[in-house]
């Protein structure tokens, strides 16, 4: 079946735009989640939808990130005024989701960030 | 919160040799914990998981991994690896109930280099 679908697979941008990252989970999965991939901070944890809500949103690194799902399925990640240490791999996952699911990864959109 | 260590940064084996990935965690309570792997240019796949049971886990590929409840680890084991196992090995630990337990937290990976 389909897996996680992540747009765009790249994205380049200058400093101080605003991008917009698009997450479509598997279908019938009602959990969401997004990660950070970046050489020095591994995978790290932004934030958790369960349904359209998010409770918690402690991930986020700075008040130029937000996230929002809708309709319990597609998701969008928006960073704005966009910084250098914002490049990185931003990362969907999908799970089921029961407590402590298994969650199953997208391929991923490379920030880049110049 | 939790936290999860990998021994190795890199690892370099010959065809056919044995492998071994240590992972450690920290955390006091009951964890589900899994390993994914990313092979290069692809995106992370799930490997094998660990929820409960027998604490010895079978996965994809002939990997497998033991549960050792008394030391927090969880090491991932293949007795001879193939040049196709050249990939990037990340552990990680969810937390069974309670505070967190959505979040995913990772180790630093294993990069795991096989020489045909």
């Amino acid at each position: 079946g389909a897996g996680v679908s992540q747009s765009p697979s790249n994205k380049v941008t200058e400093k101080g735009k605003d991008v917009e990252l698009r997450c479509d989970p598997i279908s019938g999965h009602t959990a969401l989640y997004w990660y950070r991939q970046s050489l020095g901070q591994g995978l790290e944890f932004l934030i958790y939808f369960q349904g359209n809500s998010a409770p918690d949103k402690s991930g986020l690194p700075s008040d130029r990130f937000s996230a929002e799902r809708t309709g319990g399925s597609v998701s969008t990640l928006t960073i704005q005024r966009t910084q250098q240490e914002d490049s990185a791999v931003y990362l969907c996952a999908s799970s089921p989701g029961q407590v402590a699911d298994t969650q199953y990864f997208g391929p991923g959109t490379r920030l880049t960030v110049l | 919160a939790q936290s999860v260590s990998q021994h190795n940064h890199h690892v370099i084996l010959s065809e056919a040799a044995s492998l071994e990935l240590g992972c450690n965690y920290s955390y006091g309570g009951t964890v589900n914990l899994f390993w994914y792997v990313q092979y290069p240019g692809q995106h992370l796949q799930l490997l094998l998981k660990y929820f409960s049971g027998d604490p010895l886990v079978k996965g994809i590929k002939g990997f497998e991994a033991e549960f050792i409840k008394s030391k927090f680890s969880f090491n991932l084991r293949k007795p001879s690896v193939q040049w196709s196992d050249t990939a990037e090995y990340f552990c990680a630990v969810i937390p069974y109930s309670g505070a967190g337990s959505y979040q995913l937290t990772f180790g630093k990976g294993t990069k795991l280099s096989v020489i045909p």
